[in-house]
């Protein structure tokens, strides 16, 4: 039981520039979500999903898009990288119920880097 | 819209101090979770208060949430080495179950 796994662990990229972070879990999670972490600022919610084939847009979501089409797995895609988005990058999954909350289980991260 | 902050954003204490760190949201919350971060690391999830006035302890970690359900506190009794790390609040946004804004986090330092 893997639990959450992010690839890759570092990125860096060039202004202009896209990629995809892979994000996958083996917990059969219906809920997922992408969090960027910035100095001072906490956990951001840039995207979030309910269960496969259904995403929605959290805080930040500008310049971000996602895609469910397993269960499993959640990928983010910068369409255009910008020195803005230099981050570190969660996926986390977690339990879901009606408005009910439960522990949410964090990736081990992406760092990024846009120069 | 929904603010979670919380203070101190850096505390740091001698081995065997007590530390504690406040979280304050501008709307009523339905729960509210707590996460440590090490160093380098993720965020680990540590407990979730659902009542109004709940204390929940956890060995030397006792976590409070306030009898309006806008405010938490996590306070460590005689730190250690080990409970270095960021920790962040979390409260869900309303009417839904696992969007959360997290707090801006408090980082503890504990010089042996």
């Amino acid at each position: 039981n893997a639990g959450v796994t992010q690839t890759p662990k570092f990125q860096v990229l060039k202004t202009g520039q896209s990629m995809t972070l892979q994000c996958a879990q083996d917990m059969n999670h219906e809920y997922m979500s992408w969090y960027r972490q910035d100095p001072g600022m906490g956990l951001r919610l840039i995207h979030y999903s309910v269960g496969a084939g259904i995403t929605d847009q959290g805080e930040v979501p500008n310049g971000y898009n996602v895609s469910r089409s397993t269960t499993e797995d959640f990928p983010l895609r910068l369409l255009s990288a910008a020195p803005s988005q230099t981050s570190v990058y969660f996926c986390a999954s977690s339990y879901s119920e009606g408005e009910s909350s439960y522990e949410q289980y964090f990736g081990p991260g992406t760092r990024l880097t846009v120069t | 819209g929904q603010q979670v902050m919380q203070i101190p954003q850096y505390q740091h204490v001698q081995e065997g101090e007590d530390f504690t760190t406040y979280c304050n949201s501008s709307t009523t919350l339905s729960n509210i979770q707590w996460y440590k971060q090490r160093p380098g690391g993720h965020p680990v999830f540590l407990i979730q208060l659902v009542k109004s006035g709940e204390v929940k302890k956890q060995k030397r970690l006792t976590f409070q949430f306030g009898e309006a359900k806008k405010n938490s506190s996590l306070h460590i009794t005689a730190t250690q080495t080990t409970d270095v790390g960021t920790y962040f609040c979390a409260g869900p946004k309303p009417n839904t179950g696992n969007q959360f804004y997290f707090g801006t986090g408090t980082s503890l330092t504990v010089i042996p």
